[in-house]
């Protein structure tokens, strides 16, 4: 099964920090990862799949980078409503389909 | 709009069985694969199980393989999982979600269903 570990695990910041979410994969896995992010109560939201391919709709603060083994999520400036859970997930083996250990972003 | 409304979580005790289903509406849903994927209490996303589009491919996890088995209706655009054998820890929030892309298993899910809680306990 490919790992997927992602850091840090939570960090704190201010509206308007530029802000960097790590993942690595255990083994190389081309440009299959995509990036969720998750809010309580509510539904995972995807943000960026095949590495650096923004999903409609998604302000364009974030943006995805990286192929082979490390990869990056990036939000360029943070805003209020994006607080929340982030996952990696890699796609490279349909099964199975193996998610990071999440970085919470919270409020500085 | 592409929407998923999961239904069927409840409370069950360990060796029980429960099947959830998801609605869709808004989507050709035989043109897609669809997935459940799980969050327990306090941690992370998990992958659960996979469908194709046809229903002729089924993927699990090797935690659910055997215990867990998911299928489709697609003339009532009903997504299915059924549980058996349940475990303390497979207490957890089930979504079910829709592939991306047309025609493919991608694995990259959007959208995502509300989710429904299903508690394993005594």
């Amino acid at each position: 099964d490919i790992q997927m570990t992602q850091s840090p695990s939570s960090l704190s910041a201010s509206v308007g920090d530029r802000v960097t979410i790590t993942c690595r994969a255990s083994q190389t896995i081309s440009s299959y990862l995509n990036w969720y992010q998750h809010k309580p109560g509510r539904a995972p939201k995807l943000l960026i799949y095949a590495a650096s391919s923004l999903q409609s709709g998604v302000p364009s603060r974030f943006s995805g980078s990286g192929s082979g083994t490390d990869f990056t999520l990036t939000i360029s400036s943070l805003q209020p409503e994006d607080f929340a859970t982030y996952y990696c997930q890699q796609s490279y083996s349909t099964a199975p389909l193996t998610f990071g250990g999440g970085t919470k972003v919270e409020i500085e | 709009e592409v929407q998923l409304v999961e239904s069927g979580g409840g409370l069950v005790q360990p060796g029980g069985s429960l099947r959830l289903s998801c609605a869709a509406s808004g989507f050709t849903f035989s043109s897609y694969a669809m997935s459940w994927v799980r969050q327990a209490p306090g941690k992370g996303l998990e992958w659960v199980s996979s469908i194709t589009g046809s229903a002729g491919t089924t993927y699990y996890a090797d935690s659910v393989k055997g215990r867990f088995t998911i299928s489709r209706d697609n003339s009532k655009n009903t997504l299915y999982l059924q549980m058996k054998s349940l475990r303390v820890e497979d207490t957890a929030v089930y979504y079910c979600a829709k592939d991306k892309v047309v025609g493919a298993t991608r694995g990259w899910f959007d959208p995502w269903g509300q989710g429904t809680l299903v508690t394993v306990s005594s």
